[in-house]
């Protein structure tokens, strides 16, 4: 069964500096997603990033950056220029891409890590 | 804006008491998945819905129980309620393969 792991529960970095946050994963399939979610206080949940494991460039998205690492099973996102907004639970997350008969699509969560930004 | 649209946004009721929640999904999206949020908590995967049909559980309670309609949307519904019901409820929806899960905003319950 996969497995996705956290290892930081939280994470502080001052306004405007860049951080990094750590997810590895467990899995024995060569095909699959990557996400991370974003949980600010208001406590919706925001895609803020994906990967396709067959793509080898890393996924980018204004200022968030992701490095994934497919031999190491990998997956950090590194946020920069934080801001205030930056703020929240993040989330890392697995899904199969294999084509399941049951449909079941659903994703595999880490434990999530608190990102604090300090002013 | 997801496109996933729960309601209520909030629910206060007394234990022993039964309620519905709601999700409407994203336009196209077939599968729906609905999740518990206990304070300061990850989530916790209850239930998936694929085009009407049970696709997959975890840890749901016997006392709470979902379907899906067939114009898609998907209700849960909440038995006997305990104090440790007291939680977020969340939907989701999503297509098929590369297609993430795409949240509602919740529905914040408080069981007194």
């Amino acid at each position: 069964a996969q497995t996705v792991t956290q290892s930081q529960p939280e994470m502080s970095v001052q306004e405007a500096e860049t951080v990094t946050l750590s997810c590895t994963y467990d899995t024995s399939e060569s095909d699959y997603y990557l996400f991370w979610y974003k949980q600010p206080p208001s406590r919706q949940m925001i895609l803020v990033i994906r990967q396709e494991a067959y793509k080898q460039q890393n996924a980018t998205e204004n200022r968030f950056s992701v490095n994934f690492q497919k031999a190491a099973k990998s997956f950090s996102l590194k946020i920069s220029d934080s801001q205030l907004g930056d703020a929240a639970m993040y989330f890392c997350a697995y899904r199969s891409a294999r084509r399941r008969e049951d449909s079941n699509y659903q994703l595999i969560w880490g434990a999530g890590t608190k990102l604090i930004i300090k002013p | 804006d997801s496109g996933v649209t729960q309601t209520p946004k909030h629910l206060i009721t007394a234990t022993g008491q039964r309620v519905t929640l709601r999700c409407s999904p994203r336009s196209g999206d077939l599968s729906v998945y609905w999740y518990q949020q206990s304070l300061d908590q990850g989530l916790q995967f209850l239930i998936q819905y694929y085009n009407g049909e049970e696709r997959a559980k975890g840890n749901i309670l016997e006392r709470f129980s979902a379907q899906q309609f067939p114009d898609l949307h998907s209700e849960l519904n909440l038995s006997s309620l305990e104090l440790g019901d007291s939680a977020l409820y969340f939907c989701a929806s999503s297509g098929t393969g590369a297609s993430p899960l795409h949240f509602g905003n919740g529905t914040r319950l408080t069981v007194t």
